[in-house]
């Protein structure tokens, strides 16, 4: 059974700060890996997704790793602004691709 | 490109009674999944469809929850009857196919009192 884990649960940084987020897995048979960013009180929205063949995908100031074999991926966020505080939540697609299971979130505080 | 609706936003309502959730995913995709997120945790996995099959329903609580997804396009959920710890945000997704990037609604949030 997969399981993912996120450290730290919540994080607080100042503005402009590069920061990054940990995502684990247990099992390392998983095709795909989704990054998503949680409003409060909203949907999920993606913000990556890193395919089993890749090892990295960026998007703006945003840049995801990801390593199979060790079962981790990364979330980096550069120059952190205010509007990136949010919950950012992983998720592992596993069992043949039919089981998208998410990590508990990283909520994430950006300060003045 | 319109997203995956839900519909309603917020629900309250007294345990014992019953309620539906509505989703309508994104024109074309295949998969639908519905996702139970519990204030403070991750969201977890009730039930997946592949057009109007069920590929996982695992942890769907079976005795209380149903789902259905007919002619592979909206999907309902219901609870019946409802209990306090149903309380939390139900959230639809969907994806173009299995194992592919996944498109998440607003949710609904439901309230049991």
């Amino acid at each position: 059974k997969q399981e993912v884990t996120q450290i730290p649960a919540a994080l607080s940084v100042p503005e402009g700060e590069n920061l990054v987020l940990n995502c684990s897995f247990t099992d390392s048979a998983i095709y795909n890996l989704q990054w998503f960013r949680q409003d409060p009180g909203k949907g999920l929205t993606s913000l990556l997704l890193i395919q089993s063949s890749q090892r990295e995908q960026t998007s703006g100031r945003l840049n995801a790793s990801l390593d199979k074999s060790s079962g981790r991926s990364t979330l980096y966020i550069a120059a952190s602004q205010p509007g990136d505080s949010a919950t950012y939540l992983c998720a592992a697609f596993t069992g043949g691709g039919n089981k998208l299971t998410f990590g508990t979130g990283t909520q994430l505080k950006v300060e003045l | 490109e319109a997203g995956v609706a839900q519909s309603p936003r917020y629900k309250i309502i007294e345990k014992r009674q019953s309620v539906a959730f509505w989703c309508n995913p994104i024109s074309g995709h295949a998969t639908l999944y519905w996702y139970q997120q519990i204030l403070g945790q991750g969201p977890k996995l009730l039930i997946q469809f592949q057009n109007n099959g069920v590929v996982d329903d695992s942890q769907l609580p079976k005795d209380r929850f149903s789902a259905e997804r007919l002619k592979g396009v909206d999907s309902t959920l219901k609870i019946q009857p409802a209990k306090l710890e149903d309380s939390a945000v139900y959230l639809c997704a969907s994806g173009v196919v299995l194992n592919t990037e996944a498109f998440f609604g607003q949710g609904t949030r439901l309230t049991v009192v």
